[in-house]
């Protein structure tokens, strides 16, 4: 079956530490997208990328970094600069770049503590 | 910028009765799309209904339907004849060059 795959599902950090969360896709999709969840704050944009070699900040992304060197893959770096990482973070994509029309498909999300 | 709003943190229904979830939007655009997503305790964000702007007639899916007003930019959410398995978050998003998510609306649904 098709779909988003975000790994690990729990990952705890610790101070002055480096953490990667995984992203991957199967669906052939163009765009891909990183969203930070808060409670009562929604889903905030960290980054997204809307072609391979390429990605654009969203609302959100200091402390994070991240790399598109292949299509199916979008991993997302919580680096120690990120002071507050706590949080639920979701990976979604995007079948076109500008298909604004169709919905995104989500994983199932990492949720990150820190120790 | 665009925004948009979720006014209800909190919503309750018994079950098999009607609930409206409110979403109000903030846009200068005039061609744009809606949607609704449902995320249960499961954390995974299912599509439940999407509007196109352009569209007057309301969007229906089952027991999930819209009450699309542009002039007024609101986007309501109907689920009718509840059931348990509706409990969850629902959000409201608007999308026209890029996605915009409410900051949800979650729903129990009583017994």
């Amino acid at each position: 079956d098709g779909g988003i795959t975000q790994s690990p599902k729990y990952l705890f950090r610790k101070e002055g530490q480096n953490v990667t969360l995984s992203c991957e896709q199967n669906l052939n999709h163009d765009a891909m997208y990183w969203y930070r969840q808060d409670p009562g704050q929604g889903l905030r944009l960290i980054y997204y990328s809307q072609i391979v070699n390429d990605f654009q900040k969203g609302d959100i992304a200091e402390g994070y970094s991240v790399s598109r060197e292949k299509k199916e893959s979008f991993p997302l770096t919580v680096t120690s600069a990120q002071k507050n990482p706590t949080a639920f973070y979701l990976c979604a994509s995007l079948r076109q770049a500008e298909g604004f029309n169709q919905p995104q498909h989500f994983g199932d999300g990492t949720r990150l503590s820190i120790l | 910028a665009q925004t948009v709003t979720q006014s209800q943190p909190e919503m309750s229904v018994q079950e098999a009765e009607t609930v409206t979830l409110s979403c109000t939007y903030d846009t200068s655009e005039s061609d744009y799309y809606l949607f609704w997503y449902k995320q249960p305790p499961s954390r995974q964000m299912i599509l439940v209904i999407r509007q196109e702007a352009y569209k007057q007639q309301n969007a229906t899916e089952n027991r999930f339907s819209v009450n699309f007003q542009k002039a007024a930019k609101s986007f309501s959410l109907k689920i009718s004849d509840s059931q348990l398995g509706d409990a969850a978050m629902y959000f409201c998003a608007y999308s026209s060059n890029q996605f915009y998510f409410g900051t949800g609306t979650s729903l129990t649904v009583i017994p």
